[in-house]
């Protein structure tokens, strides 16, 4: 049964504090990509990878590193640097990085700054 | 500056009363045109991809359609379990990544 799965589900820090969010796929994707959803805005691009060790910034990268060490795995850290991480978090894949290919998404992760 | 805009944000109808959403772009070029669905608290379920102007896809009440311009998603006689927010996303010729709206939130009541 191929799909997506990010966990947790919810995610609490504290300030200061490094977290990881973490994102497999076994839909053999190439591509990988992590989003951020705040309410009443849409999805904004945080990294993506089009393949395996290797990753480009999105347009929201400050305070946000990325991994991709496996093809099926693209682990996303909320550094302290990020002043404002509280938010949805999604990850999707893609077949390739190209833009005619539709992207499929995770559950989320819910972060949450105490 | 490539842009999507979805209108209306929020949309409220009555069982069986059908309407149309509306996902206006404006890229530099059209890869493809993507419709998804997402319920609270989850992430976004892919319906449709188009990639030409006059391409139409149909999935039980949804129906998408595509212009140069705009794209809409037509729902017939919709049910309470089509409450959703439906947003639109498109791939442009240059780069990577996909724009999305900020989506349009409809509910059905019966």
């Amino acid at each position: 049964d191929g799909g997506i799965t990010q966990s947790p589900k919810y995610l609490f820090r504290k300030e200061g504090q490094n977290v990881t969010l973490s994102c497999e796929q076994n839909l053999n994707h190439d591509a990988m990509y992590w989003y951020r959803q705040d309410p009443g805005q849409g999805l904004r691009l945080i990294y993506y990878s089009q393949i395996v060790n290797d990753f480009q910034k999105g347009d929201i990268a400050e305070g946000y590193s990325v991994s991709r060490e496996k093809k099926e795995s693209f682990p996303l850290t909320v550094t302290s640097a990020q002043k404002n991480p509280t938010a949805f978090y999604l990850c999707a894949s893609s077949v390739t990085g190209i833009s005619y290919n539709e992207q499929f998404f995770g559950p989320g992760t819910r972060l949450t700054v105490l | 500056e490539d842009q999507v805009t979805q209108s209306p944000e929020a949309l409220r109808l009555q069982e069986g009363e059908s309407s149309s959403l509306n996902c206006s772009y404006t890229v530099s070029g059209l890869r493809g045109l993507f419709w998804y669905r997402q319920d609270p608290g989850k992430g976004p379920e892919f319906l449709f991809t188009l990639y030409s102007a006059g391409e139409e896809k149909e999935k039980e009440r949804l129906k998408a359609t595509l212009t140069k311009k705009e794209s809409f998603l037509h729902i017939t006689a919709p049910k309470p379990e089509d409450s959703a927010t439906y947003l639109c996303a498109v791939g442009p010729q240059a780069g990577t990544a996909l724009i999305f709206g900020k989506g349009t939130t409809l509910s059905v009541s019966s």
